[in-house]
């Protein structure tokens, strides 16, 4: 089976351009999440969806963060403009049901300069 | 206070040995906690779920569950160096649309 897919694998770029990374979620799966992983902080959720609707994006950090997803199999975080302190792997992950565990994809290693 | 809280380690064990990984959580309503294996560069991994109090065995792993005091923790037998890793706890709440929460994780080094 082939599991969830992220890419970029890794993105550098100049602060003040916008960043889109992408994702696909394992075939069937009704949830989508974002998280960002930084040594300071940690793992944190930024927005998950149900059935493509956005329900949580608390963790979302500003308004210069979106997230979309257009269809069961494919969703979008961009930031723009992108800013120094955005440097952190970007995960993506997806579960079954709410209550089952999530499967997470490869990431996107992010440097701002 | 932190949701979840792990020691950042790290913890080193010898090949062979056991080792014990601890997480507290504050939620006292939680009702799903999961560990992750994390490789260094490489994605979180489940290795073990857990929904009810006491233990739950799959191979070399023991996952232990105490509501009542609320800590989860793991244990690896017979550690490998490949178990060389950052394990994170995840707890799920009963707020917040049922978020999943990570603690930092414990890195864990099995030394020859």
């Amino acid at each position: 089976d082939a599991g969830v897919i992220q890419s970029p694998r890794h993105e550098v770029t100049e602060m003040g351009q916008e960043v889109t990374l992408r994702c696909k979620p394992i075939s069937g799966h009704d949830y989508l999440f974002w998280y960002r992983q930084t040594m300071m902080r940690g793992l944190e959720l930024l927005i998950y969806f149900n059935n493509n609707v956005p329900i949580d994006d608390s963790g979302m950090p500003e308004d210069r963060f979106s997230a979309k997803m257009p269809n069961a199999s494919f969703s979008t975080l961009k930031i723009q403009p992108s800013e120094p302190r955005d440097s952190a792997v970007y995960f993506c992950a997806s579960s079954l049901q709410i209550n089952q565990p999530q499967h997470f994809g490869d990431g996107t290693r992010l440097s701002i300069l | 206070q932190k949701e979840v809280e792990q020691n950042s380690g790290p913890l080193s064990v010898p090949e062979g040995a056991i080792a014990s990984l601890n997480c507290t959580y504050s939620d006292r309503g939680s009702q799903s906690f999961f560990w992750y294996r994390q490789y260094s560069g490489k994605s979180p991994e489940l290795i073990m779920s857990i929904y009810s109090n006491g233990d739950k065995e799959d191979g070399r792993f023991t996952a232990q569950l105490n509501k009542a005091s609320q800590y989860v923790s793991l244990l690896i037998r017979d550690s490998q160096p490949s178990d060389s890793a950052t394990y994170l706890c995840a707890v799920r709440g009963t707020g917040g649309g049922n978020k999943l929460t990570f603690g930092t994780g414990t890195q864990l080094k099995v030394e020859l």
